[in-house]
């Protein structure tokens, strides 16, 4: 199994407040991805990283930012949570000399 | 506009038999292509992948097909297990350096003894 841990796996929180979602991999992978997994939808890019500082925008990007300060550790924030944010968060990370992607166990989070 | 689509939002055999999991994608650009399962409250794991310049891609009891003509790939269980019951998720990607992927809804697989 890959190196990749989601922190927390469980979150209920409330409409407006701030939250941030963990992803920390020992694998010293250089890309990191956020998706969100809905009913009827897959999954879905938030955003990603190729390398430290180095971040990107993906598909459902608006209402989510990301950090990347290290190369082990990749953070999603929720400035202002909303419902519609309700949804199960993964991570993957990739090594960059191929195309697949390893995935954590992923975060269930929850807003009310 | 959803550019990986996996129409079937289940399917159920019989143990032993074959499973048959289609998707369909429209943006021409993509070229590398990959399968994933993922069993309940896990994250999803990397199951088998084709490269554009091949039309098949065989792993054990798992063959991965790809019509570039009609943009469709498909994904051969045999025989079928128990154990493979789990959604199965389509993925797609222009081979770029981002290595973004495109998934599709995903397919319910359920393996009955």
């Amino acid at each position: 199994d890959a190196g990749i841990t989601q922190s927390p796996r469980h979150k209920v929180t409330e409409t407006g407040t701030p939250v941030t979602l963990r992803c920390h991999q020992t694998e010293n992978h250089r890309y990191m991805y956020w998706y969100r997994q809905d009913p009827g939808h897959g999954l879905r890019l938030i955003h990603y990283s190729y390398g430290v500082k180095d971040t990107d925008k993906g598909e459902v990007s608006d209402g989510y930012s990301v950090s990347r300060s290290k190369t082990e550790d990749f953070l999603l924030t929720l400035e202002s949570a909303t419902s519609s944010q309700t949804s199960v968060y993964f991570c993957a990370i990739r090594d960059g000399s191929s195309y697949e992607q390893y995935f954590g166990p992923g975060t269930r989070l929850t807003v009310t | 506009d959803q550019q990986v689509k996996q129409n079937s939002p289940s399917l159920s055999v019989q143990e032993g038999r074959i499973s048959i999991l289609n998707c369909d994608y429209t943006n021409s650009m993509f070229d590398y292509f990959l399968w994933y399962k993922k069993y309940p409250a896990e994250g999803p794991t990397f199951l088998i992948s084709i490269s554009s310049i091949k039309d098949k891609n065989e792993d054990g009891r798992f063959t991965v097909f790809l019509n570039k003509s009609a943009k469709h790939l498909s994904l051969h269980i045999v025989p079928s297990q128990p154990g493979d019951s789990a959604v199965y998720f389509c993925a797609a990607t222009p081979m770029s350096n981002t290595g973004k992927l495109i998934f599709g809804q995903g397919t319910t697989l359920q393996v009955k003894p």
